[in-house]
């Protein structure tokens, strides 16, 4: 099966840059995703990294280490709006579902 | 391009008593998949359609089911409520399996 940990709960101040770290178990493996979600909201893709390295998106970097089952969503800049819960996912074995992490909740102050 | 849909969005039903929800896709995506989400659980997968078939399902009862049609529109099915089912139903869609999952504003269900 997966599993996959990331903090629960992650305060900056606006203008600040933060790192949400996200370490996995899986099986197979085909890549981390990450979605931000606010209070009420649906999540919404924020990146994908199926090889390692970094991807830049914007404000929004993703990395990816797969010998070290590890990655991390970089946000700078950070903005009130960027108050969210933000959750790592990858995709398992038979790219059938996504399996989340249990999400992290970041408070940005002003 | 118009982004996934979901209706109804919030939805009070009694325990015992039934509901169906419905999503539609993407224009162009053939793949659906549901999620629950509560507060204790998290995001928990419950079921993905492609072409109509179901392709995986999740660790829920059988009294959560689900359909795909030939236009790709999906709905779920909840029989027998109980106050448990309580949660945001989510639905995603992507173009194929595999490829990135884009999510619907959800269904808000409140079992009383």
């Amino acid at each position: 099966g997966q599993s996959l940990e990331q903090p629960s709960e992650v305060t900056a101040v606006e203008g600040a840059i933060v790192q949400i770290n996200c370490t996995y178990q899986t099986s197979g493996f085909y890549g981390l995703s990450w979605y931000q979600q606010h209070d009420g909201g649906a999540p919404t893709f924020l990146s994908y990294n199926a090889l390692d390295g970094l991807e830049e998106t914007g404000r929004f970097s993703s990395f990816l280490s797969r010998s070290d089952s590890y990655g991390y969503l970089l946000l700078q800049e950070l903005q009130m709006k960027d108050s969210a819960s933000y959750f790592c996912a990858v995709m398992n074995t038979g790219f059938q579902k996504l399996v989340f992490g249990t999400g992290t909740r970041l408070l940005v102050s002003p | 391009k118009a982004g996934v849909t979901q209706t109804p969005r919030y939805l009070i039903k009694t325990r015992g008593q039934q509901v169906t929800l419905s999503c539609s896709p993407i224009s162009g995506h053939r793949s659906v998949s549901w999620y629950q989400q509560t507060p204790g659980q998290g995001l928990q997968f419950l079921f993905e359609y492609f072409s109509e078939t179901q392709r995986n399902k999740g660790n829920f009862p059988g009294r959560f089911s689900g359909r795909q049609f030939s236009n790709s529109r999906s709905e779920m099915n909840v029989s027998t409520l109980e106050l448990g089912d309580s949660a945001l139903y989510l639905c995603a869609s992507s173009f194929s399996q595999g490829d990135t999952q884009y999510f619907g504003p959800g269904t808000r269900l409140t079992v009383l």
